[in-house]
């Protein structure tokens, strides 16, 4: 199956500070989903990205679909403790018809 | 607006049992996807169902099968089990048609003893 590594694999970041993230992968997608996962809970969508270039914000969080359809990035301004959990990229192509998962980021925000 | 629902949210079973696990789709959703989640791990892709079919599949073995109800819903099923299939069993739920976009369930937690 495709093989999607994002890094960092963990980050541990003071409050108030920046982070930005990544996915890539071998494959071409034509869409590109951003989730984050609590412990003992299933993933949370937090944006979508349909198109190679998109960039879409959603309050603090920013994500990009990559020009070569090939990454996607993830940003998040000024951290706050809530924002700790795993961050998991997923892209879809139209040839498997299937979601493919990253290997996750760890967020950890020292107060 | 109902979210994805799954249940039960924790299963203990022991090696060689079989399990059935359940899953509502988001109000309006008719495509569910099942995911297998080991710690550590992002989500393992097991299949997909659309108008009552298995639509793709993972490469997961027979022993993992499923259904899709007229209404949706739908359930994973997991004959013979093993140690290793001790893990976060999550449903998506999206449109068959248009934009992919999954929403996941909370999960069900299976331990394998």
């Amino acid at each position: 199956g495709q093989q999607l590594n994002q890094s960092p694999q963990s980050m541990f970041i003071q409050e108030g500070e920046d982070v930005s993230m990544n996915c890539t992968s071998s494959s071409i997608f034509n869409t590109w989903l951003w989730y984050k996962q609590e412990p003992g809970e299933g993933p949370v969508l937090l944006i979508a990205l349909y198109k190679a270039g998109e960039l879409t914000s959603n309050g603090r969080l920013t994500a990009q679909f990559g020009i070569t359809r090939k990454d996607s990035f993830l940003n998040i301004s000024a951290s706050i403790p809530s924002d700790v959990g795993i961050y998991f990229c997923a892209g879809h192509t139209n040839t498997g018809n299937q979601f493919y998962f990253g290997t996750g980021t760890s967020l950890t925000v020292i107060p | 607006d109902a979210g994805v629902t799954q249940s039960p949210t924790h299963l203990i079973k022991t090696r060689g049992q079989q399990v059935t696990l359940r899953c509502s789709p988001k109000s309006g959703h008719d495509t569910v996807s099942w995911y297998q989640q080991a710690l550590g791990q992002g989500p393992q892709f097991i299949f997909q169902y659309y108008e009552e079919e298995e639509r793709q599949r993972g490469n997961f073995p027979d022993r993992f099968s499923g259904h899709q109800f007229p209404n949706y819903s739908s359930e994973l099923n997991v004959n013979a089990l093993l140690l290793g299939d001790s893990a976060l069993y999550l449903c998506a739920s999206s449109l068959g048609v248009g934009k992919k976009t999954q929403y996941f369930g909370p999960g069900t937690r299976l331990l394998v003893l």
